[in-house]
């Protein structure tokens, strides 16, 4: 069985200081990871993956996640917040080799929240 | 431009009615899926469809129904028999790999409220 916990429901940072997002997971095999990003009423769009290829990803817009498969966590992070980061992020997890996405386990999100 | 249109974007529906809501995409995936959302509760599979004429349910698929006909399209009917349908309702589609797992592609959703 697979599961993902997002360990912060919210977090509020300063505009130009560095973003942390937290996610640890649980996966019976080698999993895939993702980072999807959500602005209100809108769907899901994807930040960046992991599917065992090399261990830090970069994604879009400044933000990489490194997989720590010791401490089973996959962090987002970004150096410097922009008030355009505000949002809500999901991590999502899945075990490998299904050939499809109908077996991503959602994390619960964890709202970003920028300020001046 | 490729990607998934869901309409309405807004949709209020009476107690004892059901309603549908429209999912097209024309990314050329074979694979789509319903996902429900709530606040606090992350995203929830309600049916997903691998191929033309197939669809299997997910998590929480009692109350809901759909129908595959053609490739782009995947619309989800929610009957009266779910209890508490007002929700945010996102539909994705996905493109089919042998091997590892791909991204899921998703629409801007529809917000359905019962009144």
């Amino acid at each position: 069985a697979q599961s993902v916990t997002q360990l912060d429901s919210h977090v509020s940072v300063s505009e130009g200081t560095p973003v942390l997002l937290r996610c640890n997971y649980s996966s019976s095999y080698s999993p895939s990871l993702f980072w999807y990003v959500q602005h209100p009423n809108k769907g899901l769009q994807l930040l960046l993956k992991y599917t065992s290829a090399a261990t830090l990803v970069k994604g879009i817009n400044g933000f990489e996640a490194e997989f720590k498969k010791s401490e089973t966590s996959f962090h987002l992070t970004k150096p410097s917040a922009h008030m355009s980061d505000a949002a809500e992020y999901f991590c999502v997890v899945s075990d490998r080799d299904t050939g499809t996405a109908s077996k991503l386990t959602f994390g619960t999100g964890t709202r970003l929240q920028v300020t001046l | 431009d490729g990607g998934i249109t869901q309409s309405p974007k807004y949709l209020f529906r009476k107690e004892g009615q059901n309603v549908t809501l429209s999912c097209e995409q024309n990314l050329n995936h074979d694979a789509m899926y319903w996902y429900r959302q709530d606040p606090g509760q992350g995203l929830r599979l309600i049916y997903y469809s691998q191929i033309v004429n197939d669809f299997q349910k997910g998590d929480i698929a009692e109350g809901y129904s759909v129908s595959r006909e053609k490739k782009e399209s995947f619309p989800l009917t929610v009957t009266s028999a779910q209890k508490n349908p007002t929700a945010f309702y996102l539909c994705a589609s996905s493109s089919r790999q042998k091997t590892g797992n791909t991204e899921a592609f998703f629409g801007q959703g529809t917000r359905l409220t019962v009144v």
